[in-house]
């Protein structure tokens, strides 16, 4: 079964940084573009960023842009989300989600997401 | 950015059938917006319906159905269930860039 699992989520204080990473199975890692959303608390879902199966091109919700870096690792099959310059309002869960091919942006198979608060 | 918009909530009866509708601010949407459509029930990580306007998942239930309809996309449920009370989600692309619509909150009442 393809899965995607999230991890790296905590308590951090605003101005402060976090990596995210996203593990993946049962698929061919290095064929799909992988994606970071997120959740605010009693929220919609926020786009926050996508990677392209051969990291060659990156997309970054305006919101994100500068602070935030996706990256990944076909080797460990794994994405990373780079967060720094942490706000309040970054503080939602953050799900990892695969795409349907190569150069998909959008989300397809989520992960459970993982919880990021930022406070003092 | 553009935004999208959703209805923020629909009503529809056990066996009745509603149309979603998710449209853009730079004007109609198009297949060259990669529509899909995600349900998210509470306290659960969403699930992908539907995939470029019309495309289903092996999993998607056959009572759901997207389509293009009036300058913009839409999700129909036909014989609601109970088990279909969620929020219901769209997005679209913008080069690359990917926007959610504010969701739908949709009750089978």
């Amino acid at each position: 079964e393809v899965q995607v699992l999230e991890s790296g989520g905590g308590l951090v204080q605003p101005g402060g940084s976090l990596r995210l990473s996203c593990s993946a199975s049962e698929f061919t890692f290095n064929n799909y573009g992988m994606t970071w959303v997120r959740q605010a608390p009693g929220k919609g879902l926020e786009w926050v960023s996508a990677i392209v199966g051969n990291g060659y091109d990156t997309f970054y919700a305006d919101s994100v842009k500068g602070r935030f870096t996706i990256s990944r690792d076909d080797s460990k099959s794994t994405a990373y989300l780079e967060m720094n310059s942490l706000r309040a309002d970054d503080t939602a869960v953050y799900y990892c989600a695969k795409g349907r091919g190569p150069y998909s942006t959008q989300p397809e198979v989520w992960g459970q997401g993982t919880t990021v608060t930022v406070s003092s | 950015q553009a935004v999208v918009t959703q209805e923020p909530s629909l009503t529809v009866s056990p066996g009745g059938a509603v149309t979603l509708t998710c449209g853009s601010s730079t004007g109609p949407v198009t297949s060259g917006h990669f529509p899909y459509w995600f349900q998210q029930k509470p306290g659960q990580a969403p699930r992908t319906l539907i995939h470029d306007v019309t495309e289903k998942y092996s999993w998607t239930p056959a009572r759901f159905s997207g389509s293009l309809l009036g300058g913009k996309t839409a999700l129909t449920l036909s014989g609601a269930q109970p088990e279909d009370e969620a929020e219901y989600y769209c997005l679209l692309t913008y080069s690359g860039v990917v926007v959610f619509g504010g969701g739908t909150k949709l009750t089978v009442l």
